[in-house]
Order: structure tokens, then sequence, then C-alpha cells
């Protein structure tokens, strides 16, 4: 399965939102509501951020939102903090037992 | 309070092998299933393999299926990963992190291996 792509960067200024983009095929993202979504400061481990496309795990504030469309999965950052300034991954289950993740975008606040 | 503590990195020749540990706590190992991840430097991130809660049932990715093998001990709370036949293109950070539906929701920091003659 190849990576799911997604825009190498999004910049935003601070207050602002950046929607980071995730597509891949029916076979993955347009298949199954299983697409989750990781951040990632330097040096650090991910972190998930959202699961099952829309879902928020508790602690993780709600200016960060998830939707899909067909084959393409989105993430939202509302409201841009400079602690958001990281790598967002995106992941999507393909059928059988196979799981890939996106390319990776740097999201960096101005 | 969970916590995924992965240990065995290192610096291995092409060929050789490596074993991996993952030490779990605050929560009921043998309920979960684990997964391993990796991440090339300066580079992203690729699901490794996967195993059942009761170990019955483990997964792999192309890049490592036949090389790598995934295990787990629920008696002590820990995950493994047993890499052979190293090719240089294994050089990565490699993450344990615990499955919830089709995320990981908690994750270990890292263990770097490093294949190079």
């Amino acid at each position: 399965h190849s990576a799911l792509t997604q825009p190498p960067s999004a910049p935003g200024s601070p207050g602002q939102s950046v929607t980071i983009s995730c597509t891949g095929t029916s076979s993955d993202v347009g298949g199954y509501n299983y697409v989750s979504w990781y951040q990632q400061h330097p040096g650090k481990a991910p972190k998930l951020m959202i699961f099952e496309v829309t879902k928020r795990p508790s602690g993780v504030p709600d200016r960060f939102s998830g939707s899909k469309s067909g084959n393409t999965a989105s993430l939202t950052v509302s409201g841009l903090q400079a602690e958001d300034e990281a790598d967002y991954y995106c992941f999507s289950y393909a059928g059988g037992n196979n799981f890939v993740f996106g390319t990776g975008t740097k999201v960096t606040v101005l | 309070e969970v916590q995924l503590v992965e240990s065995g990195g290192g610096l291995v020749q092409p060929g050789g092998s490596l074993r991996l540990s993952c030490a779990a706590s605050g929560f009921t190992f043998s309920s979960n299933w684990m997964s391993w991840v990796r991440q090339t430097p300066g580079k992203g991130l690729e699901w490794v393999a996967n195993i059942k809660g009761d170990g019955g049932e483990k997964y792999y990715g192309d890049s490592v299926e036949g090389r790598f093998t995934i295990s787990r001990d629920n008696a002590k709370n820990s995950l493994y990963l047993q890499g052979n036949s190293l090719r240089t293109e294994d050089t990565a950070v490699y993450y344990c992190a615990r499955n919830v539906g089709g995320a990981f929701d908690y994750w270990g920091q890292g263990t770097l291996v490093t294949v190079s003659s």
C-alpha cells in the first residue's frame, strides 16, 4: 500500500485556521472510518489527536477537528497557537490487516 | 498512568539481528492489541507489525514480512520485536504503541536502531 498523500507544509498565522488534507483511495481512507491523526513535535513521540475520522481523545483541545469526504480526510486546527507548530500524520486502516500512514505535513505558525 | 518503555536499540551490521523490548504498565496489557511503528531519520512513519492481546494473531508490514517477528509475554507485560537479516533501510526509531480500534492511543519514547557497517 502506498503512503497517503499529505501536503508537505501548511503555514498559518496565530488565531487563524489551517486544514491538512490526507488523500488515499477507496481501499483505505475512502473505504473505512478508521482514519486517525497524530501530532509530533521534534524529538518526541507522536500523539493521537483524532481517531475514527472525527473523534477527539480526552485532553485534546476542541480546536482540533477531523472530517472525511470520499477518499480524502482532513484535519482542521482552528485558532492556531504557537504550540500547534509540529508535524502531523494521518493514518488509515487499509483492509485485511493492512495499515498506512500519510507522508506528513509540517504546520508552521508564522 | 499508561507507560510504554522501549529498549534494545543500537548499532547492528547489515545482515545482523536485534531484539527490541517494550515494557508496559498502567493498563491491562493482555486486553490490548499492540503494535510496533518505526520512523526513519528525517522521514515519515511506517507501521511495522501488530499482535492481538492473547498473542494468537500477528500481522506484518510488507517491508518486514518474513524477517521480523512480533511477540509478547503477558505475564511480564512485555512486547518484543525480533528483527533478522537487517538492512540499512531498517535504520529507524522504533516505537511500541497501544492499539485502540484503528488508532494508536499511547506510544513509547522510541528506541533507535542503526544498521550500518
